[in-house]
């Protein structure tokens, strides 16, 4: 059971455009919905996160938007940079009960000059 | 600060082989991860300490043992390698207790023939 989706697999975005990338889940006990970015061969690295008392939250080129109500959740590059070229995951936790934090399955961000 | 490390970087075994992952922080968190990485698969957790003294299992726990050494430390084990754990796995801590917020090592590359 997924409890996060995420779209899309793979994204190219030119060099100073804007980069989208959406999840979705069904657990309305998460509480916390962090981004990591992972280039090849490292480990992910926390981005950014939110929380879901705010519907969004922007960290310089990086910008969280998130809907309650709809369960969904997004991450915005704005002028993106062929450093920004990585794998991005969306995942959401929930501190009640057992441990849980869910990834999405990833999205792959190409940046073209 | 060397954070999560990792040992070994890159590990070859054949069917029916064990082994054992090494990861060791020095940033005096309570909680310690282990994640596998399959392609298209996303990060989905093995085992879980979340403190010294205690773990639990997580999603695919399946053919893993581990071990909680000290604060410092959490091994994986491998009994009885399968090629189906050909991946790359991650150690992560957290210093705050079982949050989404996780600092992730660098990665164990394993290919199971």
């Amino acid at each position: 059971q997924q409890q996060v989706k995420q779209s899309p697999q793979s994204l190219i975005v030119q060099k100073g455009g804007i980069s989208i990338i959406n999840c979705a889940y069904e657990n309305t006990a998460f509480d916390y919905f962090p981004w990591y970015q992972q280039f090849p061969g490292k480990g992910p690295a926390l981005l950014i996160a939110i929380r879901p008392d705010v519907s969004e939250k922007k960290e310089g080129r990086f910008t969280i938007s998130f809907n309650k109500s709809a369960k969904q959740f997004s991450l915005h590059i704005m002028d993106s940079q062929p450093g920004d070229s990585a794998t991005y995951f969306c995942a959401a936790y929930s501190g009640a009960g057992s441990y849980q934090l869910t990834f999405g399955k990833g999205t792959k961000l190409s940046v073209i000059p | 600060n060397a954070g999560v490390t990792q040992t070994p970087k890159f590990q070859v075994l054949k069917t029916g082989q064990s082994m054992t992952l090494q990861c060791a922080q020095d940033m005096n968190h309570n909680s310690m991860y282990w994640y596998r990485q399959d392609p298209g698969m996303g990060l989905r957790l093995i085992y879980y300490s979340a403190s010294e003294g205690t773990t639990d299992k997580g999603e695919v726990p399946n053919g893993y043992n581990v071990s909680r050494l000290n604060k410092r430390e959490f091994s994986l084990r491998l009994e009885s390698a399968a090629p189906s754990q050909t991946s790359v796995y991650f150690c992560a801590s957290s210093g705050l207790a079982l949050s989404g917020e996780l600092f992730f090592g660098e990665g164990s590359r394993l290919t199971v023939l």
